[in-house]
């Protein structure tokens, strides 16, 4: 069981390049979701998934798409990368329960230079 | 908008010594309220959770209370030790079932 898996761990793209952060977890989770983490600040929700097919919109969602490809797998699309997206990207999967655990994986580093 | 905030954002204590970990948020109409603990370069792993009909949540040597009308949480931990040294987030649900977090509190905790 190997929970909420992310992959890569580290990336550096150059401005204006593109790329695709991939999450899967193997719970059987209805939500995931992603999130970016910047130095000083907490995490902040970029976009979720309540459901297979379905994708909203979190506080910080310029600059990215995604897709729920399955109930396992959720990717994060950066199309045109800029220096203010560097950062390190969660991503993190949940019961239907609201009140349920969140449960994450270990993060992407990624810097754009 | 639902503000999260953690004071203080960085504490050093020796070891034995108790931490108390706070939280506040302005706004009491949250879901629940979780507690997580960060390693340097790692994800986040979940401490405890409270309900917003819950009071406390107890794990071993940790212990999280609840004050919703007051909007803050505090996060104990008993007798600490070296191994307790990481970074401390807190994050409330709100009722859209999003998580809101604050900036975390680095603790350092010294043989």
């Amino acid at each position: 069981n190997a929970g909420v898996t992310q992959t890569p761990k580290f990336q550096v793209l150059k401005t204006g390049q593109s790329m695709t952060l991939q999450c899967a977890q193997d719970m059987n989770h209805n939500s995931m979701y992603w999130y970016r983490q910047d130095p000083g600040m907490g995490l902040r929700l970029i976009y979720y998934s309540a459901s297979e097919g379905t994708t909203d919109k979190g506080e910080v969602p310029n600059g990215y798409n995604v897709s729920r490809l399955n109930k396992r797998e959720f990717s994060l699309r950066l199309e045109s990368a800029a220096p203010s997206q560097t950062s390190v990207y969660f991503c993190a999967s949940q019961t239907v329960d609201r009140g349920s655990e969140q449960y994450f994986g270990p993060g992407t580093r990624l810097t754009v230079t | 908008k639902q503000e999260v905030t953690q004071i203080p954002a960085a504490l050093s204590v020796p070891e034995g010594e108790n931490l108390v970990l706070n939280c506040s948020f302005t706004d009491s109409a949250i879901y629940n309220l979780q507690w997580f603990r960060q390693d340097p370069g790692k994800g986040l792993t979940s401490l405890l959770l409270i309900q917003s009909s819950q009071r406390e949540q107890t794990s071993g040597r940790l212990n999280a209370s609840l004050d919703k009308s007051s909007g803050r949480s505090t996060l104990y931990i008993a007798a600490s030790q070296p191994g307790d040294s990481a970074t401390y987030l807190c994050a409330v649900t709100d009722s859209w079932g999003k998580l809101q977090f604050g900036a975390g509190t680095q603790v350092v905790v010294t043989p």
